[in-house]
């Protein structure tokens, strides 16, 4: 079944004790990328990639990093967690074989941050 | 920059169709535009998408407006399944690689 996992659903932590979210997609895409979705914020971008060992920054990209070193797997590090990243993380992916912006987004079912 | 505006919130009967707006005034010429849908606990599911011409498929029609300045997603027969937050979402075709997220219409469905 194709599909983008995430790992963990839940994850509590304090803060300044680094930790990775890990995502990875079955679909052979090209193209991932992190959002966050807050309360009346909608889902903002964090970081995304177009393909192994090429990432750039999204709109919020500050206290987090990403690495995209297999085609399957991108990463969402915080290397030093504040309670200001208290968030649902979603990762996607997408093919780029058709024209940008013309292909469907693949989403992850989410990871619950909690940073106290 | 480019946005999207939808409605908070909207209500419908169940197996009427429901019609959910969107506008994107900002959008340029080769943007696509995206409707997808999130369900509780659940990441966004792809509903359709298009670029000029109006889309249908098994989940839902697009109709994009002429001067496509605002679209609509369609929902033939509203079932209570589709209970959800829809968001309407641009694909950019020029800058930076992204698909920009508006804060979505969350439909509820009266059986």
């Amino acid at each position: 079944e194709a599909q983008v996992t995430q790992n963990p659903r839940y994850l509590i932590t304090v803060t300044g004790k680094k930790l990775t979210v890990t995502c990875s997609q079955n679909m052979n895409h090209e193209y991932m990328s992190w959002y966050r979705q807050d309360p009346g914020l909608g889902l903002r971008q964090i970081y995304y990639s177009m393909n192994v060992e090429v990432t750039d920054k999204g709109d919020v990209p500050e206290g987090y990093k990403v690495s995209r070193k297999e085609k399957r797997n991108f990463p969402l590090i915080l290397e030093s967690p504040s309670p200001n990243q208290t968030s649902l993380y979603f990762c996607a992916s997408s093919s780029t074989l058709r024209d940008r912006g013309n292909s469907p987004l693949h989403f992850g079912n989410g990871t619950r941050l909690t940073v106290t | 920059d480019a946005k999207t505006t939808q409605p908070n919130s909207m209500e419908s009967n169940e197996e009427e169709p429901v019609h959910l707006p969107c506008n994107h005034s900002t959008i340029s010429g080769t943007d696509y535009i995206h409707w997808y849908r999130q369900l509780p606990s659940q990441g966004p599911e792809y509903v359709i998408h298009g670029l000029t011409s109006n889309v249908n498929n098994r989940m839902a029609s697009l109709a994009i407006a002429e001067d496509r300045k605002s679209s609509t997603l369609i929902l033939h027969r509203a079932t209570l399944r589709d209970a959800a937050v829809y968001y309407c979402i641009l694909g950019l075709t020029s800058g930076t690689y992204k698909y920009i997220f508006g804060t979505g219409t969350r439909l509820k469905v009266l059986a």
